[in-house]
């Protein structure tokens, strides 16, 4: 049962340069998210998705773009990197809709550097 | 607007001592307050979470938490802390009163809690 996996775990790149964080979850979860993780910040939500090609705004949204084709993925993409967006990014999903008690489950995160 | 407060950054305590994590929330309508731990280069995981019913709720890894109405606090507690439980631990809110199809959730700081043999 693998869950929900993050790739890569680890990036380095350039200012200006396009990254893609992969995302997939084996549950069918209707919902997945993508946050970061920045100190004295705790996790804020950047977007998040209802169902394949739904998706929607978080609280920072702005250098990023997301897409979902397939229930299953949910990738992040940092179309022009820059420094402030160095930071650890975690997906998420839960199971249904509009259902405030679903728990969200977390992958294990990756690691961008932004140089 | 919904928010969450955790005043400690660290917390540090003695294997086999009680220990407590604070976290007090603001939301309008009715609260549901979750529990997340993280440990080094890995992702959160669930340790409980508070809806309805009775305020003391019961976790994963011995873990519990009380909920106070009257204090606005979700504080996380453990009757015997261990070596293993030194983590990051994040508390979360929901806003009852806000439609549920954005399902989301907003995070504390975190607290650092550091378990010495």
């Amino acid at each position: 049962d693998a869950g929900i996996t993050q790739s890569p775990r680890y990036k380095i790149t350039e200012t200006g340069r396009q990254v893609t964080l992969m995302c997939h979850q084996t549950w069918s979860h209707s919902y997945m998210f993508w946050y970061r993780q920045d100190l004295g910040h705790g996790l804020r939500l950047i977007y998040y998705s209802a169902a394949a090609d739904i998706t929607d705004k978080g609280e920072v949204p702005d250098g990023y773009v997301v897409s979902r084709s397939k229930t299953e993925n949910f990738p992040l993409t940092l179309e022009s990197a820059t420094r402030s967006q160095t930071s650890v990014y975690f997906c998420a999903s839960s199971e249904s809709m509009a259902s405030y008690t679903d728990t969200q489950y977390f992958g294990p995160g990756t690691r961008l550097t932004v140089l | 607007a919904q928010s969450v407060a955790q005043p400690e950054d660290q917390v540090n305590v003695a294997e086999g001592n009680p220990l407590t994590v604070k976290c007090t929330y603001s939301v309008s309508g009715n609260p549901y307050l979750f529990w997340y731990v993280q440990y080094p280069n890995r992702g959160l995981q669930f340790l409980l979470k508070y809806i309805t019913g009775d305020n003391l709720v019961k976790g994963s890894y011995g873990f519990e938490a009380e909920f106070n109405k009257s204090q606005t606090s979700f504080h996380l507690k453990k009757p015997s802390a261990l070596v293993s439980d030194s983590a990051l631990y994040f508390c979360a809110v929901r806003d009852g009163r806000y439609g549920g199809a954005t399902n989301k959730l907003i995070f504390g700081t975190g607290t650092l809690l550091a378990v010495q043999p």
